[in-house]
């Protein structure tokens, strides 16, 4: 089975500009969630889907924003970058909705703002 | 104070020693997840628990849900064990909460 995909790898973007990055989960799993990692925060949780609707949001400014589609693949959208959204933005899926199966994480896309 | 607390921070260890990374929470839950990251960024899910203890190959997990207390140890620690160990809790949801990591260095 294909892992977890994210496109792209690495992304340069100017402040103001938007950016989407796509998440495609395995094969079956329904169960997508999406991470911000930077070295002054860490990990912290942007939003889970479940079949298109989104099940939890973290404390994240309205800037943020995602979608899945009926294949269960996801996008998350940030418009007006700041400097401070340069991260490694991970999403993981799961074949369930109620958190009782591991995640299975891509590589994430490191996103850098200029 | 955070809700989830790793320690230590930072670990250093000679190839062959027994290591402990240790995770506090206090929040409830319903599974403890231990996972592991690379230098490269892709993170691999080595345990989810939500009582008792698991074992995979040199790794042990262990949780006491009374205690809010979770333990991962790692037997014969090997150069390639290097990388950053987090701990995450969830509560019936893919939403994680993270602690801060461990990074751990293995050397020969």
């Amino acid at each position: 089975k294909a892992g977890v995909t994210q496109t792209p790898r690495y992304l340069i973007k100017t402040r103001g500009q938007q950016v989407t990055l796509s998440c495609s989960p395995i094969s079956g799993h329904r169960s997508v969630s999406w991470y911000q990692q930077t070295p002054g925060q860490g990990l912290q949780f942007l939003f889970e889907y479940f079949s298109e609707t989104q099940r939890n949001k973290g404390n994240f400014p309205g800037r943020f924003s995602g979608r899945q589609f009926s294949n269960s693949r996801s996008e998350m959208n940030v418009s007006t970058l700041e400097l401070g959204d340069s991260a490694l933005y991970l999403c993981a899926s799961s074949p369930s909705r109620d958190g009782d199966s591991p995640l299975h994480f891509g590589n994430g896309t490191r996103l850098t703002v200029t | 104070k955070n809700e989830v607390e790793q320690s230590p921070q930072n670990l250093t260890a000679q190839e062959g020693e027994f290591i402990t990374i240790n995770c506090s929470y206090s929040v409830g839950i319903s599974a403890l997840h231990w996972l592991q990251q690379h230098p490269g960024g892709g993170i691999v899910s080595l345990f989810m628990l939500s009582s008792g203890k698991k074992k995979h190959g040199r790794l042990i997990a262990t949780i006491n849900i009374q205690e809010k207390h979770s333990s991962l140890h790692i037997t014969a620690s090997h150069p390639r064990d290097s990388a950053v160990y987090i701990c995450a809790v969830s509560r019936n949801t893919g939403k994680l909460i993270f602690g801060q990591g461990t990074t751990l260095q293995v050397k020969p």
